[in-house]
């Protein structure tokens, strides 16, 4: 079983619909939680970091964890055709590794 | 202004040949790291540098040697390169070292890919 489960999609909604994209993780040590972007054939670009259990939102984007139940989310609200791109959720925080550990990555493609 | 910086962007090679990958960020980080992100666009860390002191060298062949002359820069050197190396490499950088605090999140560079013949 790998450490960080994404569905790698991909995920096709229309312009304006409600987002949803999840990361399951196997190790209770994580505490750091992160959403990535990436554009084809560019670098991943931080969208959003979370530190424990909890909600956070910035502008149409709001991260969720759910240390219970190992379970992240990111929702976006109102997609737009520029938000298609792969999302890649990320972790952090097991004792002495001193490394991320990326999902697989969900590609979203938001239809005009 | 670009904050991680990468070259070559492109790269396309014979198998044997030895290649190196350049990496500079500007934004006054301690942490650099070289990801490998895989057709399905898996990206998996190889290595980390702290103040140019190697942290993390994950399973990689040894053919891989990374070397930061300073803590600004990070480059990767690869022998005798191989079909399976295909792939593309990322460099990142962050403040802290990851999972340590807040201020781990680290930055990437807009990638190199390599193309092995």
């Amino acid at each position: 079983q790998k450490e960080v489960e994404q569905d790698p999609g991909p995920l096709s909604v229309p312009e304006g619909a409600i987002v949803s994209l999840n990361c399951t993780y196997s190790n209770s040590a994580f505490q750091y939680f992160m959403w990535y972007r990436q554009y084809s054939r560019k670098g991943p670009e931080l969208l959003m970091y979370t530190y424990s259990s909890g909600n956070k939102e910035d502008g149409r984007f709001t991260a969720q964890v759910d240390k219970s139940s190992k379970y992240i989310s990111l929702f976006i609200r109102d997609s737009q055709p520029s938000d298609s791109a792969t999302y890649l959720c990320a972790m952090s925080g097991t004792s002495g590794t001193y490394k991320y550990i990326f999902g697989t990555g969900t590609r979203l493609k938001v239809l005009a | 202004d670009t904050a991680v910086s990468q070259t070559p962007k492109y790269l396309v090679t014979q198998m044997g040949n030895d290649k190196s990958i350049k990496c500079e960020q500007n934004l006054g980080h301690d942490t650099m790291y070289w990801y490998k992100q895989d057709s399905k666009k898996f990206l998996k860390i190889m290595f980390s540098y702290n103040n140019k002191e190697l942290i993390i060298n994950e399973t990689v062949p040894n053919r891989f040697s990374p070397k930061s002359p300073d803590k600004a820069h990070l480059n990767l050197h690869i022998n005798s390169l191989e079909l399976g190396d295909s792939a593309v490499y990322f460099c990142a950088s962050s403040l802290g070292l990851a999972g340590v605090s807040s201020t781990d999140t680290q930055y990437f560079g807009p990638g190199t890919r390599l193309t092995v013949l």
